[in-house]
């Protein structure tokens, strides 16, 4: 079946500007994940949702990092007020429940001029 | 705290040689640990877990509880294997902890 889907695959903002990442998950899968793969940072975690609660948040690096998830399905990050340092490739991944093997997505690379 | 450590960034050998990729982690309770790959143009996916105790692709690794590691070796190289390989760790069924990766180049 389809693995996970981020979109878009590339995005190019210029700082100060709001930006959104989308994330369809594996359909079924209740555990979704953010992660943040950067030069010189490796991958960090950002959040993750159990159905559409988030109960880990611990990884979002400031307050204009927010991520929401509607249906138990697709969620969305959402960047406000863009910086140079949010420069990265964005991750998302699912699995059938917390505990189970993580599938990730293709992500989206996020360039701030 | 969690940690990973790769201390190799990069690591280069000829095919057909052996290859070892380091891990050592820190966590005080009982950690499941993990090693994800990424060929190139692809997505990150997961090569083992310690826990399944199994041989992919020829890679093994051992946890060593003593030593704190998780290494990755495989005993014969193949230029297939160039790739990024993270080791990460698990706590509680939730968010994993990656290191920051090895990027291993097999020459022919």
């Amino acid at each position: 079946g389809a693995g996970v889907s981020q979109s878009p695959s590339n995005k190019v903002t210029e700082k100060g500007k709001d930006v959104e990442l989308r994330c369809d998950p594996i359909s079924g899968h209740t555990a979704l994940y953010w992660y943040r793969q950067s030069l010189g940072q490796g991958l960090e975690f950002l959040i993750y949702f159990q159905g559409n609660s988030a109960p880990d948040k611990s990884g979002l690096p400031s307050d204009r990092f927010s991520a929401e998830r509607t249906g138990g399905s697709v969620s969305t990050l959402t960047i406000q007020r863009t910086q140079q340092e949010d420069s990265a490739v964005y991750l998302c991944a699912s699995s059938p429940v917390t505990g189970d093997e993580q599938f990730f997505g293709p992500g989206t690379r996020l360039t701030v001029l | 705290a969690q940690r990973v450590t790769q201390p190799e960034k990069l690591l280069s050998v000829f095919k057909g040689a052996p290859v070892e990729l380091k891990c050592n982690y820190s966590y005080s309770g009982s950690p499941e640990l993990f090693w994800y790959v990424q060929y190139s143009r692809q997505r990150l996916q997961l090569l083992l877990r310690h826990i399944s105790r199994e041989s992919i692709k020829g890679f093994t690794a051992d946890l060593n509880k003593g030593e704190t590691s998780f290494h990755l070796k495989k005993p014969f190289a193949q230029e297939e294997d160039s790739a990024m390989y993270y080791c990460a760790l698990r706590r509680r069924a939730q968010k994993l902890v990656f290191g920051q990766g090895t990027r291993l180049t097999i020459n022919p």
